[in-house]
């Protein structure tokens, strides 16, 4: 099966930093990606699907890059409403989550 | 606006069945290319993903949960439905269910809000 490994595991950012997740993925899955984020006791939140593709109703300054192993998002301008959980999630071969960044607004 | 609500017991007994339900509203099951599945989050763990299933019955599962797991849909009362036997420890989690737009373990675009299942006798 395929393993996805996301780094950093947390992060602690100020309002407005650029701010960048990476996830790997253990073998190539083309750019089947997704990214969401996940608030405490809430359902995660799709942002980014197909590597790239910003989901509909997701502010602009979210972003996905990547294609292949190696898969970015960045947030270019962070928000306090940006706290949370992300989560990377291939769908190339069944599907499978990364373990997570948790992101901490200083 | 779609919604889905899982519904079922939030307490098993090890070695028991699991049974939950997740009732759509504000759109079909049946619609073409939405597909419907099962994801579970253990307490302060990460995101995993059960099962799906489209309308017609297509079944897809996790490889590592596929011998306990079955899925199942019904379409006149818009609701599929899990199940997951002889349950252990290891499957206390939240449960959601979502819709995935164009294939059986595509992202999940819309969720249910979770229901805990905790086992333990």
């Amino acid at each position: 099966d395929i393993q996805m490994t996301q780094s950093p595991s947390t992060l602690s950012a100020s309002v407005g930093d650029r701010v960048t997740i990476t996830c790997r993925a253990s073998q190539i899955i083309s750019s089947w990606l997704a990214w969401y984020q996940q608030k405490p006791g809430k359902a995660p939140n799709l942002l980014i699907y197909k590597a790239s593709s910003l989901e509909s109703g997701v502010p602009s300054r979210f972003s996905g890059s990547g294609s292949g192993t190696e898969f970015t998002l960045t947030i270019s301008s962070l928000q306090p409403d940006d706290f949370g959980t992300y989560y990377c999630q291939q769908y190339k071969s069944y599907s499978t989550f990364g373990g997570g960044t948790k992101v901490e607004i200083k | 606006q779609l919604q889905l609500q899982e519904s079922g017991p939030g307490l098993v007994k090890p070695s028991e069945t699991l049974s939950l339900t997740c009732t759509v509203s504000g759109g079909s099951i049946s619609s073409n290319s939405c597909y419907w599945g099962w994801f579970r989050q253990p307490p302060a763990k990460g995101l995993e993903w059960i099962a799906s299933i489209y309308y017609s019955g297509s079944t897809y599962y996790n490889p590592a949960l596929q011998s306990r797991v079955t899925i199942s849909v019904d379409t006149s009362k818009n609701q599929f439905s899990l199940k997951l036997s002889s349950v252990t420890a290891a499957d206390t989690a939240v449960y959601y269910c979502a819709r995935a737009l164009g294939g059986g373990w595509f992202p999940g675009d819309s969720w249910g809000q979770g229901t805990l299942v905790t086992v333990s006798s």
